[in-house]
């Protein structure tokens, strides 16, 4: 199984600016994926990071909004910028290889 | 109606009962179907994946799948306080190569 590590863990942040969470993958893996999961609910789906090319976003979510990275197999990046409360959710990086695997989250307060 | 469906429980069972969780599925053309677990505040951790009909075994947990009645299960043996946790059912769409999950059902193991 592939560990994945995040960073950071949590913060708290105010209202307009951005935050980047990085994500790193302690092996290759095919696909990286970024996920949003607010309390009590299940992980909707924000984007699939494409090695060398622009991530592939979901319905609702948008790259001006959550522009992510990915320049080799093992790292990615997710920026949330101008952010609002409404942004205030745990934030997962999940891999694929075979199975796929998450990341421990990153827990974004925004103020 | 949804993609993936779990009952959300609470599903409460006494300490050394067996857990049955279910879910069914939309998508005909999958071929890949998981169970996670997700303690609160964590985030979810792979414990059963299941390509073929049948059961599949690990430990005191089974997973079963009937791709016929697009449905899939998972039993927890002899329940332990320590399986209290929410758990999630995800499909490997034939169609996106994306991983879709349920809603999750939570489990509350009594002592």
């Amino acid at each position: 199984s592939a560990v994945i590590s995040q960073k950071p863990s949590r913060d708290i942040c105010q209202r307009g600016t951005s935050l980047t969470i990085q994500c790193q993958v302690d092996s290759q893996v095919t696909m990286m994926f970024w996920y949003r999961q607010q309390p009590g609910q299940s992980l909707t789906l924000i984007a699939t990071a494409n090695q060398g090319s622009e991530a592939t976003y979901e319905s609702g979510f948008v790259i001006d909004k959550f522009p992510i990275s990915r320049p080799n197999l093992t790292f990615s990046t997710l920026t949330v910028s101008n952010m609002s409360p409404e942004d205030s959710s745990i934030y997962l990086c999940s891999a694929r290889g075979q199975e796929q695997f998450f990341g421990p989250g990153t827990r974004l307060t925004v103020l | 109606q949804k993609e993936v469906e779990q009952n959300s429980g609470p599903l409460s069972v006494p300490e050394g009962a067996i857990a049955s969780l279910n879910c069914t599925y939309s998508d005909r053309g999958s071929q890949s179907f998981f169970w996670y677990r997700q303690y609160s505040g964590k985030s979810p951790e792979l414990i059963m994946s299941i390509y073929s009909n049948g059961d599949k075994e690990d430990g005191r947990f089974t997973a079963q799948l009937n791709k016929a009645s697009q449905y899939v299960s998972l039993l927890i043996r002899d329940s332990q306080p320590s399986d209290s946790a929410t758990y999630l059912c995800a499909v490997l769409s034939g169609n996106t190569g994306k991983l879709i999950f349920g809603q999750g059902t939570t489990l509350q193991v009594k002592p």
